[in-house]
């Protein structure tokens, strides 16, 4: 069975401070990891990442994917009010599976 | 306009019976999936349908159950044997070429209370 885990489970910061989230994978056939963002309803994607050691940016925010030790960060730096969300990460898998981790809720404090 | 629709947006039942979520798609999107959120809690796949008339079992298949007759169309059944059902259901759907890239359309939920 396909394993996504992510931690932590859930974190409060205060604006400005710097977080970085963590997701492991235990999977057959990787493809690809996937980063969304989920505010209230519908998740919106942030990031896809296929290779190792390439850092993706936007903004604020930055990923990186190590293939070897089968894990990914999610980095958002200087946080704001609005980043607070649940962040999920994703893998895909051949034969077009999506398997979600189980979220890490992120509050940021004025 | 093109998107994912999925109803109701809420729903309510009582024990025992069963209920069909509907999600449907105008982007002629090859890939469908039916996820199930808990709150505070990630996703997990239910069921996914690559092309019509053909669907794969996700982690968590066990008292739901699809069809895929149309590719616009992956209505999502809530049996009477799913234990514990109350929850949000997340449809989802992409280009099969799109589905690594992260190029997922999710509708806007249906949240199933059952009392």
């Amino acid at each position: 069975e396909d394993k996504v885990v992510q931690s932590p489970l859930s974190l409060v910061v205060h604006e400005g401070d710097t977080v970085t989230l963590n997701c492991s994978y235990e999977v057959t056939n990787f493809r690809s990891l996937l980063w969304y963002k989920q505010e209230k309803k519908a998740p919106t994607f942030l990031f896809m990442l296929t290779s190792s050691g390439i850092e993706k940016k936007s903004g604020r925010l930055s990923s990186i994917l190590d293939k070897k030790e089968l894990f990914s960060i999610l980095n958002i730096t200087a946080t704001q009010t609005g980043d607070s969300a649940i962040y999920l990460c994703a893998v895909t898998t051949a034969g077009n599976k999506l398997t979600f981790g189980g979220g890490t809720r992120v509050l940021v404090k004025p | 306009d093109g998107g994912i629709t999925q109803s109701p947006k809420y729903l309510f039942r009582k024990e025992g019976q069963n209920v069909t979520l509907s999600c449907e798609q105008n982007l002629n999107h090859d890939a469908m999936y039916w996820y199930r959120q808990d709150p505070g809690q990630g996703l997990r796949l239910i069921y996914y349908s690559q092309i019509v008339n053909d669907f794969q079992k996700g982690d968590i298949a066990e008292g739901y159950s699809v069809s895929r007759e149309k590719k616009e169309s992956f209505p999502l059944t809530v049996t009477s044997a799913q234990k514990n059902p109350t929850a949000f259901y997340l449809c989802a759907s992409s280009f099969i070429a799109g589905v690594s890239t992260g190029e997922l359309f999710f509708g806007e939920g249906s949240r199933l209370t059952v009392l």
